[in-house]
């Protein structure tokens, strides 16, 4: 079982900051089935980026995803208000596996 | 639009079993993998099963096997999770999650919970 490791637990920042958020395969990913999701208190998870990279229908482009091999990057780029929420990275290939989450707090 | 409705949640005791299922509309169902995740209160996503396009590729998370079963009904545009044995740690909200691209489109999950 592939484990993601996320970091770090909790990013405390303002809003117009620059958020990074790192999550790390426990072995390399030989495809690029990497997806990062945002979920808010009470609501289902909504997919941002797949494909590592492939920013999802409606996404702001202040949304990005980077990496290869183990370690893949969420960053997004100025915070705005609604963006505080909790974050998830997930491989999906037949067998799949969740990050524990990064929970961005203003 | 596309939807997915869980339903079939609710409270069982250990040793017991319940059937979720998930009514989807919107898009062509028989050409999806679809997933079924699970999230325990207060904790993160955790994966449980998947199924392909026409039900002959099953795939579950090892905490599962030998107790859950997943099913689809391509006619009724829904996929099931049979949950037989259930324990303490399943308690959880079950979503229904459309496999492409990740997981694209989710329904808005159904509560399981297992106590006495």
């Amino acid at each position: 079982e592939i484990v993601l490791t996320q970091s770090p637990g909790t990013l405390s920042l303002s809003p117009g900051e620059r958020a990074t958020l790192s999550c790390r395969a426990s072995q390399s990913l030989s495809s690029i089935y990497l997806a990062w999701y945002q979920q808010k208190p009470g609501q289902a998870p909504r997919l941002l980026i797949y494909g590592i990279s492939s920013r999802a229908t409606g996404i702001p482009d202040r949304f990005s995803g980077s990496g290869s091999g183990t370690d893949f990057t969420l960053t997004i780029s100025r915070l705005e208000p609604e963006d505080f929420a909790v974050y998830f990275c997930h491989q999906y290939g037949n067998s799949q596996t969740f990050g524990q989450g990064t929970k961005v707090e203003i | 639009e596309v939807q997915l409705v869980e339903s079939g949640g609710g409270l069982v005791q250990p040793g017991g079993s319940l059937r979720l299922s998930c009514a989807a509309s919107g898009f062509t169902f028989s050409s999806h993998w679809m997933s079924w995740v699970r999230q325990a209160p207060g904790k993160g996503l955790e994966w449980v099963a998947n199924i392909n396009q026409d039900g002959s590729g099953k795939y579950f998370v090892d905490s599962v096997k030998g107790r859950f079963t997943i099913s689809r009904d391509n006619s009724k545009n829904s996929v099931y999770l049979q949950m037989n044995s259930l324990r303490a740690e399943d308690t959880a909200v079950y979503y229904c999650a459309r496999k492409y691209s990740g997981s694209d489109y989710w329904g808005q999950g159904t509560l399981v919970t297992v106590s006495s």
